[in-house]
């Protein structure tokens, strides 16, 4: 079946720091590959995404990109600010399950000014 | 635009007794979807339904059912609620169409006492 691992928190960083967390994925066909973020309270959203192998998705400073042969999909910021605090979900969609996320543990990141 | 809204925001529960949970879609999404997330974990595939057909199922109970109605908001029903059952649920929305992204609801967190 699908899985996805995610390096466990919390990370703990510096306002500025470079941030990187890992994840890597275990897929019977070929996925999409996503990080969602959820504030406290609230909601995941969609932080940034690719559908293919060496795709890289980028939004508000993250990026990620899609390494088959490593089966991974780190996420990546070079300078982390306190409102990035957070938890960060990796997650794939099978296509041949429709949109049917696999989601990781979630990482939690914590930013101190 | 409203995003994906659900209700209630929270709820308390006794064991063995049953609970509805609803949730409407942003405007023009035909798909709805819902998970699970437990405390401290990333979320898990319950059930996704399209233009009112369940295309999909997690790994739940029977207990756990769910429907989608023509105007596509969704209702969660999970009878003989058990400790085990207390969680944050969220619904999805999304166009339905493969690589579709989700847009999450802020959830409701269900107490099971």
């Amino acid at each position: 079946g699908n899985s996805v691992t995610q390096m466990e928190g919390p990370v703990t960083l510096s306002e500025e720091a470079f941030l990187t967390i890992n994840c890597t994925y275990t897929a019977t066909g070929y996925p999409s590959l996503f990080w969602y973020v959820q504030y406290p309270g609230e909601g995941l959203q969609l932080l940034l995404k690719a559908t293919k192998a060496d795709d890289k998705g980028s939004n508000k400073g993250f990026e990620a990109t899609y390494r088959k042969e490593t089966t991974s999909f780190h996420l990546e910021k070079g300078s982390v600010q306190v409102s990035d605090s957070a938890v960060y979900f990796c997650a794939l969609s099978d296509r041949n399950a429709g949109n049917m996320l696999t989601f990781g543990g979630g990482t939690r990141l914590m930013v101190k000014p | 635009d409203a995003g994906v809204t659900q209700s209630p925001t929270h709820l308390i529960k006794t064991r063995g007794q049953h609970v509805t949970l609803r949730c409407s879609p942003i405007s023009g999404h035909k798909s709805v979807s819902w998970y699970q997330q437990v405390l401290g974990q990333g979320p898990q595939f319950i059930f996704q339904y399209y233009e009112k057909e369940e295309r999909g199922r997690g790994n739940f109970p029977d207990r756990f059912s769910a429907r989608q109605f023509p105007n596509y908001s969704s209702e969660l029903n999970v009878n003989a609620l058990l400790l085990g059952d207390s969680a944050l649920y969220l619904c999805a929305s999304s166009l339905g169409q493969i690589d579709s992204p989700l847009h999450f609801g802020n959830g409701t967190r269900l107490t099971v006492t």
